[in-house]
């Protein structure tokens, strides 16, 4: 079944670095926008990151530009987050998200990984 | 980046009909409208509802959704044990050029 699986979580120091990656399978991977959106501990839903189905345009949230990057190997059916400079507020669960196929709608997550933790403590 | 506006907590009782409220600007809400995510305790969110009143297959008929101006409402009728979670909009914000969410809405059902 259609499915995004997270990895690369873990616990990581202030200022450290981190890789997260989403696999994706059964679909078309090259052919979907794919988002990072973050929970927080007891918090809510945050829109992190956007990458264009073909990786020409990405977005960021202000909270992690220029401390985060979005890339993708459509070639692997892979997205990925670098995460540098990381703070403790960067503590969070770390979910993959599909943008939905809904015409010019955008803000439809429809698929989504089970989520990876990153914890950011001394 | 600002969000958008939904109540931290409704109950209502069971097999009555329950209202979420979602309420943003001309930019995001008023604009292309939002979709809602439903989220159970320990779980990734699950899409219901995009461009307000679409479903995805295989989301119940009980879930229904619509705008008017700027606030978006998720209606859920017929309330079971199972529909007690947090509730979430989202949204394109054409002003911030970024996506936007709720605060979230946790639905207790009595």
């Amino acid at each position: 079944q259609v499915q995004l699986v997270e990895s690369g979580g873990g616990v990581v120091q202030p200022g450290g670095s981190l890789r997260l990656s989403c696999a994706a399978s059964a679909f078309t991977f090259s052919s979907y926008a794919m988002h990072w959106v973050r929970q927080a501990p007891g918090e809510g839903l945050e829109w992190v990151a956007f990458i264009q189905y073909d990786g020409r345009k990405e977005k960021y949230a202000n909270s992690v530009k220029g401390r985060f990057t979005i890339s993708r190997d459509n070639s692997r059916n892979t997205l990925y987050l670098q995460m540098s400079s990381l703070r403790a507020e960067d503590t969070a669960v770390y979910y993959c998200a599909r943008e939905g196929p809904y015409g010019d709608f955008r803000g439809a997550f429809d698929i989504w990984g089970q989520g990876t933790m990153v914890t950011v403590s001394s | 980046q600002a969000g958008l506006t939904q109540p931290p907590s409704v109950s209502q009782g069971l097999r009555q009909t329950a209202t979420l409220t979602c309420t943003g600007n001309s930019n995001n809400v008023g604009d292309q409208g939002a979709a809602w995510l439903q989220q159970h305790q320990g779980h990734p969110p699950k899409l219901l509802s995009y461009r307000n009143n679409n479903r995805p297959s295989g989301i119940s008929e009980r879930l229904s959704a619509s705008r008017s101006g700027n606030t978006a409402s998720l209606i859920i009728t017929g309330l079971q044990p199972e529909d007690e979670a947090d509730y979430y909009c989202s949204a394109w914000d054409s002003s911030l050029s970024a996506w936007v969410f709720g605060g979230g809405t946790k639905l207790t059902v009595l």
